[in-house]
């Protein structure tokens, strides 16, 4: 039992290149999550699903693109990078019906220069 | 959306000492509201959760207390440890069935 497996951990981009993070889980968790950490900030929600074929926007959604096609894989895609997009990426899962208890992969460090 | 707020960004006490972290949230409908400890360099991890039908929850050393009218929660920290030196998210949950907004988090060092 992985639990929420990321990857890449690491990667540098150049500006205006693109990206998909990779995420899944193995917990058969409905719902998943990506935040983004910025150095010494807080975690910022960028999309969300409640379940295959469902995502919906967060906080912070501009840049990004997500899509749900199982319910083990949730990928983030980044089209045209910008260094504002310089941050650690954390995807996440939970059961989501009755308390929504966050299980976060490892996370991606993305550099984009 | 729900917009949480959390004080102070930076805390530090001597070891033995007590620490509290202060949250307050936005929107009335939010049910749910869990605490992340981060330590440097690793993934968020929940520590305690509190639902709005409870007032308080205690773990050992950790407790939450809530309060609904006030729209306030708050972690409670006793007998601090070394190891408690963390970052803390406090959060809140739209519905019990939906998405799950940060605060921005309060640094924790425990003076040895």
């Amino acid at each position: 039992n992985a639990g929420v497996t990321q990857t890449p951990k690491f990667r540098i981009l150049k500006i205006g290149q693109s990206m998909t993070l990779q995420c899944a889980q193995d917990m058969n968790h409905n719902y998943m999550y990506w935040y983004r950490q910025d150095p010494g900030m807080g975690l910022k929600l960028i999309y969300y699903s409640v379940g295959a074929g469902i995502t919906d926007k967060g906080e912070v959604p501009n840049g990004y693109n997500v899509s749900r096609s199982t319910t083990e894989d949730f990928p983030l895609r980044l089209e045209l990078a910008a260094p504002s997009q310089t941050s650690v990426y954390f995807c996440a899962s939970s059961w989501g019906a009755g308390a929504n208890v966050l299980t976060f992969g490892a996370g991606s460090r993305l550099t984009v220069l | 959306g729900e917009n949480v707020e959390q004080h102070p960004s930076t805390l530090s006490v001597q070891e033995g000492d007590s620490a509290v972290i202060k949250c307050t949230y936005s929107d009335s409908a939010s049910n749910y509201f869990p605490w992340y400890k981060q330590e440097l360099g690793k993934r968020p991890q929940l520590i305690i959760d509190i639902r709005s039908n409870v007032g308080e929850k205690k773990d050992q050393r950790i407790a939450v207390t809530l309060n609904k009218t006030a729209k306030h929660f708050s972690l409670h920290i006793t007998e601090t440890q070394p190891e408690d030196s963390a970052v803390y998210f406090c959060a809140a949950s739209e519905n019990s069935y939906d998405k799950v907004i940060f605060g921005p988090g309060t640094s924790l060092s425990v003076i040895p």
